[in-house]
């Protein structure tokens, strides 16, 4: 199975600041990785897909990259909605695993 | 506009079974892979079981093989996840989610269902 770490657990940012999130494979993925929003009591909701290709009406200031095993998540400039958890999945084999995610918290 | 919606959750006693319910709507349901993702209460996601669009082939998390049966019917655009010999460890809300076209990535995710294993 693939272990996915993320880090940190917790990030506090302030508004219009720079969220940087990281995300590690215990082996490679090649770019298989995708990432996700779960803002509170709501569903998650696909942010990047293939490491760094945004979803349908995902906001530009959202940008993934990474290759391998190391994965970042950066978000340019967080506006409110954007504090939420965010977690990083593998695609590239079975079992599916998902990071144990970051929270984006306001500072 | 592509939504996915589940049902069928619920209180269930230890060892109790239960079949969950997906309907899909707004896209050709039966060319996309269909999955099953699970967040237990205050914990982060674990992907429990996925299904081609065919239905032939299947996969599950070893926490549940032998246990969870996903299933669909193409012609009724439904997905199902039926779950047997439940354990508190199960409790959880379980997410229905579309695979993207070459199953990168899941996308839409259902608004979920809440499953409570508990005598």
């Amino acid at each position: 199975e693939i272990v996915m770490t993320q880090s940190p657990a917790t990030l506090s940012v302030s508004p219009g600041e720079r969220a940087t999130l990281s995300c590690w494979a215990n082996q490679t993925v090649s770019t298989k990785l995708a990432w996700y929003q779960q803002r509170p009591g709501q569903a998650p909701s696909l942010l990047i897909y293939a490491a760094s290709s945004r979803a349908t009406g995902v906001p530009a200031r959202f940008s993934g990259s990474g290759s391998g095993t190391e994965f970042t998540l950066t978000i340019s400039g967080l506006q409110s909605e954007d504090f939420a958890i965010y977690y990083c999945q593998q695609y590239d084999n079975w079992p599916l695993t998902f990071g144990g995610g970051t929270k984006v918290e306001i500072k | 506009e592509v939504q996915v919606l589940e049902s069928g959750g619920g209180l269930v006693q230890p060892g109790g079974s239960l079949r969950l319910s997906c309907v899909a709507s707004g896209f050709t349901f039966s060319s996309y892979a269909m999955n099953w993702v699970r967040q237990a209460p205050g914990r982060g996601l674990q992907w429990v079981s996925s299904i081609s669009g065919s239905g032939g082939t299947t996969y599950y998390a070893d926490s549940v093989k032998g246990r969870f049966t996903i299933s669909r019917d193409n012609s009724n655009n439904t997905l199902y996840l039926q779950m047997n010999s439940l354990r508190g460890d199960d409790t959880a809300v379980y997410y229905c989610a579309k695979s993207r076209v070459g199953r990168t990535g899941f996308d839409p995710w259902g608004q979920g269902t809440l499953v409570t294993v508990s005598s």
